[in-house]
């Protein structure tokens, strides 16, 4: 079975460009999240879905970063304008449920650079 | 306070020897979930074991162990015969109840397996 698959794996952009990241869950999760690791903050949930809904988007860092669940089995963060502070690694995870015992599987990560 | 603290930074262990990584957790829910991922130098989140905190026995998967002691508020990781690819970053996490059911990562602790 097909896991968590993200896209780009690499993006490496110029301050001030807009950024979108790709995210297809695992067919039949129902919860999406979105997280953001640096060596500085550890990883932080940026916001999560559940059935194609923002539930908590509490870690979103600013206006710059927005993110969609249209369906399903897609999810986008995009970040526009871009800044060097926003080089990272980017993960999306899913679950089946947004319950205690559901276990979150990630996806290979997208490592951002911003010149 | 942190609601996952481990403790060790960076640790070293001899193949095939036992390692246990430490974890610590701050919760008010009677019931929430442990997790454990191992993070390897290519940059994947890998799960690995999960704790509930009504389990009365604790979880188990391979190698890998999960000693919890819940008066304690401890999740430790047991690692057995490590291996050279055990060497990863690995992190304890903890989904709550309240507060959207969202996961808590600690800091990770870096295991390094020496030949």
């Amino acid at each position: 079975d097909a896991g968590v698959i993200q896209s780009p794996r690499h993006e490496v952009t110029e301050m001030g460009q807009e950024v979108t990241l790709r995210c297809k869950p695992i067919s039949g999760h129902n919860s999406l999240f979105w997280y953001r690791q640096t060596m500085m903050r550890g990883l932080e949930l940026l916001i999560y879905f559940n059935n194609n809904v923002p539930i908590d988007d509490s870690g979103m860092p600013e206006d710059r970063f927005s993110a969609k669940m249209p369906n399903a089995s897609f999810s986008t963060l995009k970040i526009q304008p871009s800044e060097p502070r926003d080089s990272a690694v980017y993960f999306c995870a899913s679950s089946l449920l947004a319950g205690i015992t559901d276990t979150q599987y990630f996806g290979p990560g997208t490592r951002l650079t911003v010149l | 306070a942190q609601k996952i603290t481990q403790t060790q930074p960076g640790m070293f262990v001899q193949e095939k020897e036992a390692v246990t990584l430490d974890c610590t957790y701050d919760t008010s829910d009677q019931s929430y979930g442990l997790f454990w991922y191992k993070q390897p130098s290519s940059g994947e989140m890998i799960f690995l074991i999960y704790q509930g905190s009504y389990d009365e026995q604790n979880a188990t998967e391979g190698r890998y162990s999960l000693n919890f002691q819940k008066a304690r508020k401890s999740a430790n990781l047991v690692i057995s015969a490590s291996q050279l690819g055990d060497s990863a970053m690995y992190f304890c996490a903890m989904r709550e109840t309240g507060g959207y059911q969202k996961v808590t990562f600690g800091t990770g602790t870096k295991l390094q397996v020496i030949p």
